[in-house]
């Protein structure tokens, strides 16, 4: 167990709509990532915020969003959604500190599967 | 930007068989980790190496830091289907921007170990 919880485990939805994923990070851990994992791929790294602030963009699209609550706990947002947003999406945490190369290690939840149909 | 590439893509074994997983970029990172992932699963954190030419062992698994910090590599001996997986490397910046402090994560060998 990472310490990591997301929810919900399995999303299924049609295209065009919209959904949240909701991730809790590990107990101390300030920064969370969230990452896109289609079939086949590697991690697409798509955003990071530190204690509620966020502080790096990867390739997000525009429909996605994300935020990261005084409780530390983070949401990302997908809304229009189409086929090709069918993937794992996982949410990272670890103690990193934006300006310092130490404690970067990353822990992983189990990941939400969404499938668009 | 930073980019990671591993090597090879894939790789399919007889249990017994040793290999090595390469991970390369032509740039420096400050720490190289390598991730460990099951089908469904959320990668795990296998070990971080931090010093040039710096080697660890974990089991069966033994782990390098190329001396100038832009490579790694990952060597299995006597794999075992326990072992089959998604093997990730991801580098830690050398300097961290006041943006981020993110991983570069490579794409990934997937290793399977037949019976």
């Amino acid at each position: 167990d990472s310490g990591v919880t997301q929810t919900p485990k399995h999303l299924i939805t049609a295209t065009g709509q919209r959904v949240t994923l909701r991730c809790s990070p590990r107990s101390g851990d300030l920064s969370v990532y969230w990452y896109q994992q289609s079939l086949d791929q590697g991690l697409q790294f798509l955003i990071q915020y530190y204690n509620g602030e966020e502080r790096a963009k990867g390739n997000i699209l525009e429909r996605f969003s994300a935020q990261q609550f005084p409780d530390l706990h983070s949401e990302l947002n997908l809304s229009s959604l189409e086929l090709g947003d069918s993937a794992l999406y996982f949410c990272a945490s670890s103690v990193g500190v934006p300006g310092l190369s130490q404690g970067t290690e990353a822990f992983f939840g189990q990941g939400t599967r969404l499938t668009v149909v | 930007t930073q980019l990671l590439e591993q090597s090879p893509q894939f790789l399919s074994i007889q249990e017994g068989e040793n290999l090595t997983v390469y991970c390369n970029s032509s740039s420096v990172f400050s720490s190289l980790q390598w991730y460990r992932q099951e089908p469904g699963e959320g990668p795990v954190l296998l070990v971080t190496v931090v010093t040039g030419g710096e080697v660890k062992k974990l089991k069966r698994l033994t782990f390098q830091f190329g001396d100038a910090r832009k490579d790694s590599s990952l060597h299995i001996t006597a794999a075992q289907p326990g072992d089959t997986g998604l093997y990730l490397c991801a580098g830690a910046p050398l300097v961290t921007t006041t943006s981020g402090s993110r991983l570069t994560f490579g794409e990934g060998t997937q290793l399977t170990v037949n019976p």
